[in-house]
């Protein structure tokens, strides 16, 4: 099976821009879940995907908002950048505990986007 | 937030040693897993330890859990300049949110 493919790998974006990240997910898996890594701050919890449902959202601002499709596909996106935005975006998916999954995640290669 | 905490920081080892990593961790889980990342790069999954369960193992790998105390520890063993990476501890605070910390760089020197 092929692996998370994540789009585009590298951006460079200006303030006040917006931005969509995409993630394709393993084959057959239903849940994604995205996760902002900046060196001082670590890996943080965006948000998680299931059937198209978010289930669960990190604390971050309204900036910060993203989908899923019927396909489990699913897309990020982030409004009227800032600088602090600059970041490594990992995607991750999992079967779901429901389809027998462990609750291992399997990411992908991450979006790194610096903001000017 | 995030829900575990490795320590140390960072470490620095030769080849052929063993490298021990810790995470402390603040609510009930139902499984604490362990990750590798090198730099830049994604995730990759190492090892997952339920809840009921005190030590695992997984070829040159070794888990312990004590929820007691609500920390575990990687353990490394016969360390190779392949293993440096960061190695973080994640923990689903509920089945919808896996939570990390902030990781632990290992560096192998050859």
């Amino acid at each position: 099976k092929a692996g998370v493919t994540q789009t585009p790998r590298y951006l460079i974006k200006t303030r006040g821009q917006q931005v969509t990240l995409s993630c394709s997910p393993i084959s057959g898996h239903r849940s994604v879940s995205w996760y902002q890594q900046t060196p001082g701050q670590g890996l943080q919890f965006l948000f998680e995907y299931f059937s198209e449902t978010q289930r669960n959202k990190g604390n971050f601002p309204g900036r910060f908002s993203g989908r899923q499709f019927s396909n489990s596909r699913s897309e990020m996106n982030v409004s009227t950048l800032e600088l602090g935005d600059s970041a490594l975006y990992l995607c991750a998916s999992s079967p779901g505990l429901a389809a027998g999954g462990t609750g291992e995640l399997f990411f992908g290669e991450g979006s790194r986007l610096t903001v000017l | 937030s995030q829900q575990g905490e490795e320590d140390p920081q960072a470490l620095s080892i030769q080849e052929g040693e063993n490298a021990t990593m810790n995470c402390s961790y603040k609510t009930s889980i139902n499984n604490l897993q362990w990750y590798r990342q090198n730099s830049g790069r994604g995730l990759v999954h190492l090892i997952l330890i339920r809840s009921n369960e005190r030590e695992k193992h997984s070829g040159r790998l070794r888990v312990t859990l004590d929820t007691s105390k609500k920390s575990s520890s990687l353990l490394i063993t016969a360390s190779r300049a392949a293993d440096t990476a960061s190695y973080f501890c994640a923990t689903d605070a509920d089945n919808n949110d896996m939570r990390f910390g902030a990781g632990t760089r290992l560096t192998v020197k050859p």
